[in-house]
């Protein structure tokens, strides 16, 4: 069964302390991966594709990556307003063209 | 910028009354989405559309039906709402392309009493 995995659950910053956020999956195929962030009582908001393992995508202070298993989001001296729920989401081969897993998502405290 | 607009932002409903989730996008996009959201469960699909009058169960289509009569608006409905049906409910869309992205809603959130 497809299933997607995202660690930590929850996670605590201090502001300036770097950090990554980890998305694993098991999937048939993989045909792209989506990184959303979600702020509380609002939809998610997207942040980066990636599609080969080695790529990378920078916004500011994430960046994300991705391996043949694995995306992380690296967070780099983050600010109180990185808080939010960053969702991960896989786009398999086969099916419904459009069809995402979502992971569960892990919640970011960056306190001041 | 896209805009994906959903008709509510909160709703209170009683257990078997019928329901109707409106969500309305700009931007001509072929796909729509209805998720649902639950804590621990992260966002799950319900139904999706790739052109008008088409239709596609996702992952939990149980107790739901959609509708969509126009490119731009994916209605959902809930036949006979229960309690388990609240929820935070999420519409988004995109485009037929194969580097498509959803672009989500601001969500409802639908509470059942």
């Amino acid at each position: 069964e497809d299933q997607v995995t995202q660690s930590p659950e929850a996670l605590r910053l201090q502001e300036g302390e770097s950090s990554s956020l980890n998305c694993s999956y098991t999937v048939s195929g993989l045909r792209g991966l989506f990184w959303y962030r979600q702020d509380p009582g609002k939809g998610p908001e997207f942040l980066f594709t990636l599609y080969s393992a080695g790529e990378e995508k920078e916004k500011e202070r994430l960046k994300a990556t991705l391996t043949k298993k694995e995306s992380f989001l690296h967070i780099t001296a983050p600010k109180p307003e990185d808080s939010a729920t960053y969702l991960c989401a896989w786009r398999s081969y086969g099916g419904a063209t459009n069809k995402l897993i979502f992971g569960t998502g892990t919640l970011l405290a960056v306190q001041p | 910028d896209v805009k994906v607009t959903q008709s509510s932002r909160y709703l209170v409903k009683r257990t078997g009354e019928k329901v109707f989730l409106e969500c309305v996008q700009d931007m001509d996009h072929e796909n729509m989405f209805w998720y649902r959201q639950d804590p621990g469960l992260g966002l799950r699909l319900i139904y999706f559309s790739y052109d008008v009058k088409m239709k596609e169960k996702g992952d939990i289509p149980e107790g739901y039906s959609v509708s969509r009569e126009k490119k731009e608006r994916f209605s959902l409905i809930l036949e006979s709402a229960s309690t388990n049906q609240t929820s935070m409910y999420l519409c988004a869309s995109s485009l037929n392309q194969p580097k498509n992205i959803q672009y989500f809603g601001a969500g409802t959130r639908l509470s059942v009493l």
